[in-house]
């Protein structure tokens, strides 16, 4: 069964970095998200993505986030100038359409950040 | 804002007996409600979803219920085993996916 694939597993960087999080969402799908979850606490969204733009995004998804499409598979999450704050799970999701589809998450990416 | 309240945040049941999980949400825009299932250091696993149009599903050991009129959604869980102990999260939106807090679900042999 297809699945979502994210890399890498942890990542730990000091603050004020750059981190690029990288997700492979399942082939046939054309919508893409990413999650956080804080130690602890629920799942929240950071931001959805069809069509090679943003469809959405959350208050918590500032000037210091982008994501990007770089190739046909790849789907990223950059974070510009890391703070101690974004430590934490970070989720990517992709499903076939919009609305009422099953979104499917990969594994996630342990992000700490000193 | 858009919020998904869920009840209890903690449920310690025997092995065998049933489990409920409450949510109640406040866009009247969603139309999609999922359930998921995530253990300690894994990613959140769907167990079971339900559709706006719908108003109960099942799936053996596992039922959902949604009431839109009164905005809340239930899951029950039957014959509880000791495998089903982990936290489960609902969830509910259109597109983005707005998730309660969570129920540590504990079930004891």
């Amino acid at each position: 069964e297809p699945e979502v694939t994210q890399t890498p597993s942890h990542q730990v960087t000091q603050m004020g970095q750059e981190v690029i999080l990288r997700c492979v969402p399942i082939s046939n799908h054309l919508y893409f998200y990413w999650y956080r979850q804080i130690l602890g606490q629920k799942v929240e969204f950071l931001v959805s993505f069809y069509n090679n733009e943003i469809s959405e995004k959350s208050e918590i998804f500032d000037d210091q986030f982008s994501v990007e499409r770089p190739d046909g598979s790849n789907f990223t999450l950059k974070i510009r100038s890391t703070k101690l704050e974004d430590s934490a799970m970070y989720f990517c999701a992709s499903s076939a359409a919009r609305g009422q589809e099953t979104q499917y998450f990969g594994p996630g990416t342990r992000l700490l950040v000193l | 804002g858009e919020n998904v309240e869920q009840h209890p945040s903690t449920l310690s049941v025997q092995e065998g007996d049933s489990a409920v999980i409450k949510c109640t949400y406040s866009d009247s825009a969603s139309n999609y409600f999922p359930w998921y299932k995530q253990e300690l250091g894994k990613r959140p696993q769907l167990i079971i979803d339900i559709r706006s149009n719908v108003g109960e599903k099942k799936d053996q050991r596992i039922a959902v219920t949604l009431n839109k009129t009164a905005k809340h959604f239930s899951l029950h869980i039957t014959e509880t085993q000791p495998e089903d102990s982990a936290v489960y999260f609902c969830a509910g939106g259109y597109n983005k996916l707005i998730f309660g807090a969570g129920t540590r679900l504990a079930v004891h042999p």
